[in-house]
């Protein structure tokens, strides 16, 4: 099975800033055939479900504000959101779909507002 | 607008067996491969498995595969997720979640099951 390891675990930040997150995998998640890296992130809000943030590791999904950018190829991504607004308080997580089955996820990212 | 409401949760003794539902809206069921995903009480994301849209093929976490059983009845667009013998580890909220290509686009509000004596 695939391996996602996130980092940080958490992190605070003021709103206005930007933030990086960092997710690796112990294979690479390249499709030669499409070109395209088969890696997805989601955002989950206290007391809400997870919610698709981005896929093929850099397309937004419809409605996901353009401060959310997502990067990355083989085995290294980041999603960063820039100029952090307090909405934004969630756990994030990154997810690979290119190895299955499973599916595998990241362990979370918690992002605070301080 | 796409809802999947799951129930079927709650407290269970260990050993025993349950089983939650997921009644989808707002789009075609059975054009979709469906699966569910588990998160501990820690936040830990894990997946089940998954069925195919007409519910002919299935996939499981090696790890749960003698245990749960993951079935759908495409006539009342909804997804079920067997769980026999379940054990302490088995606490978590599940979701019931739509996939394309591996992606998970739609979750559920997901359903609480807590096991414990």
């Amino acid at each position: 099975d695939i391996v996602m390891t996130q980092s940080p675990s958490s992190l605070a930040v003021s709103a206005g800033e930007t933030v990086t997150i960092n997710c690796k995998s112990s294979q690479s998640l390249f499709g030669s055939v499409r070109q395209k890296n088969y890696l997805a992130w989601y955002q989950q809000k206290p007391g809400q479900s997870p919610k698709l943030l981005i896929y093929l590791a850099s397309t937004r999904e419809s409605g996901v504000p353009d401060r959310f950018i997502g990067s990355g190829s083989g085995t290294d991504f980041t999603l960063t959101i820039s100029s952090v607004q307090a909405e934004d308080l969630a756990n994030y997580y990154c997810q690979q779909y290119y190895d299955t089955p499973p599916l595998t996820f990241g362990s979370g990212t918690k992002l605070e507002i301080k | 607008e796409v809802q999947l409401v799951e129930s079927g949760g709650g407290l269970v003794q260990p050993g025993a067996s349950l089983k939650l539902s997921c009644v989808a809206s707002g789009f075609t069921f059975s054009d979709y491969w469906m699966s569910w995903v588990r998160q501990t009480p820690g936040k830990t994301m894990e997946w089940i498995g998954d069925i195919k849209y007409d519910g002919s093929y299935t996939n499981y976490a090696p790890s749960l595969k003698n245990r749960f059983t993951i079935s759908r009845d495409n006539a009342k667009s909804t997804l079920y997720l067997q769980m026999s013998n379940v054990r302490s580890e088995d606490t978590a909220t599940y979701y019931c979640i739509t996939t394309t290509e591996g992606i998970g686009d739609y979750w559920g509000q997901g359903v609480m099951v807590t096991v414990s004596s």
